[in-house]
């Protein structure tokens, strides 16, 4: 069982260049979402999706976008990279609603130039 | 929206202490979850716990939903538990929010 898995580890960017970080989980999980993390902000709600075909904004959403076409895949897209997305990605996933139990996978470090 | 509040924000201890992590919110939840990152950045859930006490090992956790406030018990620290301690709390089907963590240090 790989419970939430997030690539790229790492990644650099230029300002301007688009790219998606991929996460997948194989848990039939129904709840699906993507943190930043940025130094002493704790972590920051970008995007949510309650099940396939289902997103909604969260907190900071300025900058990126999402889909789930399936109940396994939730990647997110930065549209234009700036300096400002500069962080850590996080995917997260739970069954049933939100404030169920939450299995985080391992992060993307973002950097942009 | 409701705000989460941990305490301290760093806690440096030596290897075998004990120590007490606090969370506060400000309004009434009925989800509450204690994580725990590593210093390699992974997040690991330790307990889902809206009320009462429960226990894992050296660690164990109370939430007192009505005082608005859950507390992190860590017994016999050791270098394995350094990392930032963070509390998440939401309301009915609404989104966790995060406080901003508790950074331990534990020093052999």
């Amino acid at each position: 069982n790989a419970g939430v898995t997030q690539t790229p580890k790492f990644q650099v960017l230029k300002t301007g260049q688009s790219m998606t970080l991929q996460c997948a989980q194989d848990m039939n999980h129904e709840y699906m979402s993507w943190y930043r993390q940025d130094p002493g902000m704790g972590l920051r709600l970008i995007h949510y999706s309650v099940g396939a075909g289902i997103t909604d904004q969260g907190e900071v959403p300025n900058g990126y976008n999402v889909s789930r076409s399936t109940t396994e895949d939730f990647p997110l897209r930065l549209l234009s990279a700036a300096p400002s997305q500069t962080s850590v990605y996080f995917c997260a996933s739970s069954y049933g609603k939100p404030g169920n139990i939450q299995y985080f996978g391992a992060g993307t470090r973002l950097s942009v130039l | 929206g409701i705000q989460v509040e941990q305490s301290p924000p760093d806690l440096i201890l030596q290897e075998g202490a004990n120590s007490t992590l606090r969370c506060n919110f400000s309004d009434s939840v009925n989800n509450l979850q204690w994580f725990h990152q590593n210093p390699w950045g992974q997040l690991i859930n330790l307990f889902y716990i809206p009320s009462g006490t429960k226990q894992n090992g050296r660690l164990s956790a109370t939430t007192v939903a009505t005082e608005r406030y859950s507390l992190l018990y860590i017994s016999s620290s050791q270098t394995t538990d350094s990392g930032v301690y963070f509390c998440a709390v939401s309301q009915g089907a609404q989104k966790l929010v995060f406080g901003q963590g508790t950074r331990l240090t534990i020093n052999p």
